[in-house]
């Protein structure tokens, strides 16, 4: 079990295109995490999963944003008509939640610069 | 509403000296703390949780925080501090311990002078 892993590491795209990033958690894991961290800034809470089901999403997951855990094991962060404001860090994270305290495990995060 | 404050966006430090980096917190229900440290390009590590459990967690590479409720705060520290410690550490919270979104601070760049 190598951790979690995001790809791709860097995206580079123009305004008003689409993107989609991956995230594979840890295995076995039931709980997926979404956060964005801008220059500077500590990460801030996107949306999450339960398995396949997204129980939370942000004030800050405009309509433009979607994601998805079709079989309860990646994800996809997809964003539609990208905005200069959307260049941040993705940063994906997993835990197992069934007992005792959870931990999430961050894995080393998606780079989009929006030109 | 859950929220955390960390005190000094950079702290500096010379090599072997105390590290101290301040965190409180703000929480309608006992909190769940977390600090993270994040490396250059790099997702974010945990380095030690508070589980109410003891006051004073440990943890990896030699970094302790202490759970002081009166003060709400949860400080991070080291005793002696080395050059690969330098990078970003950030302070977090929970409000459940069964599973939740963290809430986390803006972080404190550490920079380690040799």
């Amino acid at each position: 079990d190598t951790g979690v892993s995001q790809n791709p590491r860097h995206k580079i795209t123009k305004r008003g295109q689409n993107v989609t990033f991956r995230c594979d958690p840890i295995s076995e894991h039931n709980r997926l995490y979404w956060y964005r961290q801008t220059l500077g800034q500590g990460p801030e809470f996107l949306t999450y999963f339960q398995n396949e089901a997204q129980l939370e999403k942000s004030r800050l997951l405009s309509d433009r944003f979607s994601a998805e855990r079709p079989k309860g094991s990646f994800s996809t962060l997809e964003i539609q008509r990208t905005e200069q404001g959307d260049s941040a860090m993705y940063l994906c994270a997993s835990s197992w939640v069934g007992g005792g305290q959870e931990t999430q495990y961050f894995g080393p995060g998606t780079r989009l610069l929006v030109l | 509403a859950q929220s955390v404050t960390q005190l000094g966006s950079h702290v500096s430090v010379s090599e072997g000296a105390l590290v101290l980096l301040r965190c409180n917190y703000s929480s309608s229900v006992p909190p769940y703390l977390f600090w993270y440290v994040q490396y250059p390009n790099q997702g974010l590590q945990l380095l030690l949780k508070y589980t109410s459990a003891a006051t004073l967690v440990k943890g990896i590479n030699g970094f302790e925080a202490e759970f002081k409720k009166s003060e709400t705060s949860f400080h991070l520290t080291k005793p002696s501090a080395h050059m690969r410690d330098a990078a970003e550490y950030f302070c977090a919270v929970s409000e459940e311990a069964s599973g939740s979104r963290l809430t986390f601070g803006e972080g404190t760049q550490l920079t380690v002078n040799p």
